[in-house]
């Protein structure tokens, strides 16, 4: 069965510090899909990224990057020089493509909020 | 495209009363899931579509709830009689196999 963790339940920082939000994952599978979401104050939940098990290139997006190392399943996200528009509840997801299913599963999420 | 389209936005029934919540998802997408999120719970998975065809409704909490796909463009999900503790935010997701795109959910209150 997959399953997500997030064991940080909620971050506080001041604006301008990184900060990195861990997430630990679990599956059997040898394809699987790993994503981040951030659900702002206003609720939506916002895709950030997608990234599947057989490419463990780490990615940056602006302030944004991930690491993903399968040794520790683990991908985790940075945000560098955060700001206050960060704030938000961040959610980390894996889904498992290998029976052609793609049902995702949530973790808990981490609060970020970030002080001016 | 519009991106998931989720109605009514916020709802307020009374116990007892059936809600039907609607979703419309992105246009190609074969896969809707139906979420619902609570402070005590998180992110749930209620039940999923394949092809307009319910795969998975083991989520479903009670009897209370069913959820219907008549066509690629439209599902509902339904509470009858609704209850104070069926009060959540309630999403809806779609999707090809790559990103997953959620509505702006249905925030449910039953008083």
């Amino acid at each position: 069965a997959q399953k997500v963790t997030q064991a940080q339940t909620e971050i506080s920082v001041v604006e301008k510090e990184d900060v990195t939000l861990d997430c630990v994952y679990e599956t059997r599978d040898t394809t699987y899909y790993l994503f981040w979401y951030k659900q702002p104050p206003s609720g939506e939940l916002v895709f950030l990224i997608r990234r599947n098990s057989f490419d463990e290139q780490n990615e940056i997006s602006g302030r944004y990057s991930w690491n993903f190392q399968k040794s520790t399943s683990s991908f985790n996200f940075t945000i560098t020089a955060s700001q206050v528009v960060d704030s938000a509840v961040y959610f980390c997801a894996l889904s498992e493509g290998g029976g052609g299913s793609y049902i995702p599963t949530f973790g808990r999420g981490t609060s970020l909020i970030v002080h001016p | 495209d519009a991106g998931v389209i989720q109605s009514p936005r916020h709802e307020v029934t009374e116990m007892g009363q059936e809600v039907t919540l609607r979703c419309k998802p992105i246009s190609g997408h074969d896969y809707l899931f139906w979420y619902r999120q609570t402070m005590m719970r998180g992110l749930e998975l209620l039940i999923y579509f394949n092809n307009n065809v319910p795969i998975d409704d083991s989520g479903m909490p009670e009897d209370r709830f069913s959820a219907k796909m008549p066509n690629a463009s439209f599902s509902t999900l339904k509470i009858q009689p609704s209850e104070p503790r069926d009060s959540a935010v309630y999403f809806c997701a779609s999707t090809s196999g790559a990103g997953y795109t959620f509505g702006s959910g249905t925030r449910l209150t039953v008083v």
